[in-house]
Order: C-alpha cells, then structure tokens, then sequence
C-alpha cells in the first residue's frame, strides 16, 4: 500500500498571501490527484497530474516523479479558499486510491 | 468536467431501518465506482469497490451484509446500510472512475441515525 503524508496538518494564513501545501507518497505512481473539501462535506477534484506542473486559476499543482513529491500552491489566497486539501495516490498495481489525511487550510480576511 | 451526482446529501433515521444512498455518474458511464466512509477530521476509508454487472469487492473489515451495493447500470451504484445503528453514523461518499485514472467524487451523504 502506498503511504502518502501530508504537511502542514493545519495553516492559517492571510488573505492574499501564497499558500503551500506538500504531499509525498512511498511507491512510484501513475498519477496523483489533489482535492479539495469544503466544510459541507463535498469533495471537488483540484488536479490530476502524472508529471510537471498544471495551473487552474490561482491554483498551481507541481509534481516530481522521482522524488515521489508534490505541491499544491494557492496565489492570492482568498477567504473562500478555506477547505481541506487533500492528496491521493494509487495503491501499485491497482486502482484503489490512499489519501493523506489532508491540509484544513484557513484563510483569515 | 464529469460530475458525479449523489443523493440525498443529508439523512436522518431511526435505528433499525435502512437507508438507501445513490451515485450517479451524470455525462459519462463508470465501470467501477468506490464507497467511502469518512469519521470527522479523518480521511477516507475506502468501504468497496463496486464494478458493474458484478458483486462489489469490500475492504476487511467492512460487513457486507450490512453495507449492500448494487451497481446495476454503467451509470448508477447504491450503497444501503442495513439495519442502520448509531455507530454507523457518518459521512458517505462515492467516487466514479472514467477511462483510467481520473476519479471524480459524489457531494456525499451526512448520515445520522438516531
């Protein structure tokens, strides 16, 4: 099973500055997805990426293949960013998905 | 993009009674779809996979006599907890799967029995 950590837990952070948030998995991967959970409970897939960086808006997700590592970075973060982000890796050799335990990400106006 | 719609978003009954949640894959047709269970600020466990035209795969540990899944078209899976208790009050959640990789998740269900 791929074991995927997440960091920081928690941040708090001002409206408008850039925010940071890292996951890093165990086993080589085909693709890594980056989702987003508001406080009701529904789960919006951010990203899915397999290699290099993909921009969305504000959001900007990198990966690196070989150091089994990923970023998601918010620009000009705004209140209504204020979720938990969360990563999600496939196990090897099947299609079952691990999550990290997820980034609650509070943006303060 | 592809949505997956599910329903109801909230429920509330009484112990005892069974509760039926549906997954729709709205503008596209998912071969396999996922179940999940979340307890607050945890992630998700995944509960089955459900495949369809075929019984559903559960994880260890989750009863499938209990948590019965149905996936009887390329569009719609249901989850139905049986003989529902308090403990099996929870946050569900679906996930349809398209071609490869991509997975797409449901708004999932606050369930809460009382």
């Amino acid at each position: 099973k791929n074991e995927v950590e997440q960091s920081p837990q928690n941040l708090t952070a001002q409206e408008g500055e850039f925010i940071t948030i890292n996951c890093s998995y165990s086993v080589g991967i085909s693709a890594l997805h980056w989702l987003q959970q508001h406080p009701g409970g529904g789960i919006v897939s951010l990203f899915m990426l397999s290699s290099g960086k993909k921009k969305h808006g504000r959001l900007i997700a990198t990966i690196n293949i070989q150091e089994k590592h990923s970023s998601l970075h918010i620009t000009a973060s705004h209140p209504r960013d204020s979720a938990v982000y969360i990563c999600a890796v496939p196990n090897f050799g099947n299609e079952k998905l691990t999550f990290g335990t997820g980034t609650r990400l509070t943006i303060i106006p | 993009g592809a949505v997956v719609s599910q329903h109801p978003s909230r429920v509330i009954c009484k112990s005892g009674t069974s509760v039926k949640i549906e997954c729709r894959s709205l503008d596209f047709q998912a071969t396999t779809m996922f179940w999940y269970r979340q307890f607050p600020k945890q992630s998700l466990m995944l509960m089955a996979t459900s495949n369809e035209g075929s019984k559903a795969t559960y994880e260890q540990g989750v009863e499938k006599d209990k948590f019965l899944i149905n996936h009887a078209s390329l569009t719609l899976s249901t989850l139905t907890v049986t003989s529902a208790h308090p403990e099996d009050s929870s946050f569900y959640i679906c996930s349809a799967r398209r071609q490869t990789t991509e997975a797409f998740f449901g708004q999932g269900t606050r369930l809460t029995v009382v």
